[in-house]
């Protein structure tokens, strides 16, 4: 157990709908990633927070947003979903900030099934 | 565009080998991390490698970084099946203030068979 949590652990729904992931940090760390796992595309990078605040964007689409709250935990919102938007989404945590080097704890993942 | 190679892409071994999941990119790593992943489940850290001809191990593995720093090799000994699952090699997409952009490769899948 990394000590992420993510919900939900999985999610089904159609297209042209918006969901909500939710991810909580490691107690104590402040960077929240967000990835997507295809089979296609592997894992792929799309977000970064540190402590509220957005540190770097990857291959994240305009129909995606995430934020981090106060109390750290962060949201990943997928909207007009579409087929290909099916696929894992990880949420990682690490304690510092993206100048230093430090490892990433992954969460269990949520499973998005888009019909 | 930054790619990491991942070889080989799966491997099956018998139980108490040893072998080697090699990872290779055409740019140098500025920071590299080796994960374990089951099929659907979330990726285990195992080892963060910063250092030209840094090498690190925890129980039976073992992963390098070499001297140029444009690859890095997971080396696992007497292999047990509970070694099995994917595993993933990551790196940082820049150096400086944006470190933590990891990018991936397509991951080892290895089986281990008693």
């Amino acid at each position: 157990d990394s000590g992420v949590t993510q919900t939900p652990k999985h999610l089904i729904t159609a297209t042209g709908q918006r969901v909500t992931l939710r991810c909580s940090p490691r107690s104590g760390d402040l960077s929240v990633y967000w990835y997507q796992q295809s089979l296609d595309q592997g894992l792929q990078f799309l977000i970064q927070y540190y402590n509220g605040e957005e540190r770097a964007k990857g291959n994240i689409l305009e129909r995606f947003s995430a934020q981090q709250f106060p109390d750290l935990h962060s949201e990943l919102n997928l909207s007009s979903l579409e087929l290909g938007d099916s696929a894992l989404y990880f949420c990682a945590s690490s304690l510092r900030d993206s100048r230093f080097y430090n490892e990433q704890f992954f969460g269990p993942g949520t499973r998005l099934t888009v019909l | 565009s930054q790619e990491l190679e991942q070889s080989p892409q799966s491997l099956i071994v018998q139980e108490g080998k040893n072998l080697t999941i090699n990872c290779t990119s055409s740019k140098t790593l500025y920071g590299l991390y080796w994960y374990k992943q089951k099929y659907g489940e979330g990726l285990i850290f195992l080892m963060m490698l910063q250092k030209g001809g840094e090498e690190k191990s925890h129980e039976k593995i073992t992963a390098k970084l070499d001297e140029k720093k444009q690859q890095s090799s997971l080396h696992i000994t007497a292999s047990q099946p509970s070694h099995a699952g994917i595993y993933l090699c990551g790196a940082d997409k820049n150096r400086g203030s944006t470190l933590g952009r990891l990018y991936f490769g397509r991951g080892t899948q290895l089986t281990v068979w008693p």
